[in-house]
């Protein structure tokens, strides 16, 4: 089956890094997103990486995927007042159409 | 240019009113999407479609009708909607592919109020 979970809350000192964490049951090779959203807005694509892949880095952002125990992070390296959001990790099924499965979303505060 | 456009962005209307929902891409994408998102939660999808045609339909009450006039353009009609229909509607687009992956880009969204 499908199911997506997430810590619901994460507060972090500006100029930390953030580690927030996902984990996913379905077992078949799937795609895994982060997606990021600001208050009153839609939804922001930041990265994503295959089921086969270990680890992914994107500038300040870096995905790390643990596959024996279906376990995604998203880590931001030199967190800032912006980075202040809701983040979602969401899987989906390679080919055809991209039908999302989202988790709860973990929402980030960045504090001075 | 990875834009998918909605409008309005803000919507209120009466239990009686039919209004609709507009979304517009320009990439090419073949995939299209409505998603509707409560406060605090995650979103849920609603419809897909692929190619102009409905292709999942995820048990969405008739009161929401789809409309995929042409491949950059997707509707929402609202006909007779509830209070508890209250959220922000998300539109998405996304390519095709047979077998690898497709990212999924999103608009703005609609606040859609119904009193």
């Amino acid at each position: 089956g499908e199911d997506v979970e997430q810590s619901l809350f994460l507060s972090v000192r500006e100029g930390d890094s953030s580690v927030i964490n996902c984990t996913y049951t379905d077992s078949s090779s799937t795609y895994l997103y982060w997606y990021k959203q600001e208050p009153g807005a839609g939804l922001q694509l930041l990265t994503y990486i295959f089921s086969n892949m270990d680890m992914k880095q994107d500038q300040r952002l870096t995905v790390l995927l643990n596959k024996k125990d279906k376990h995604l992070s998203l880590r931001i390296a030199d967190t800032q007042t912006g980075d202040s959001a809701i983040y979602f990790c969401a899987e989906s099924k390679p080919g055809g159409y991209n039908k999302l499965i989202f988790g709860a979303g973990t929402r980030l505060a960045v504090h001075p | 240019d990875t834009e998918v456009t909605q409008t309005p962005k803000h919507l209120v209307m009466g239990m009686t009113n039919k209004k609709s929902l507009k979304c517009e891409q320009h990439m090419g994408h073949r995939a299209m999407y409505w998603y509707k998102q409560k406060a605090k939660k995650p979103p849920e999808l609603m419809f897909v479609y692929s190619y102009e045609k409905l292709s999942i339909n995820e048990s969405v009450p008739s009161r929401f009708s789809p409309e995929c006039p042409n491949s950059s353009l997707l509707n929402l009609h609202l006909h007779a909607l509830q209070p508890e229909d209250s959220a922000l509607y998300l539109c998405a687009s996304s390519q095709v592919y047979r077998e690898t992956n497709t990212e999924a880009f999103f608009g703005q969204g609609t606040r859609l109020t119904v009193v």
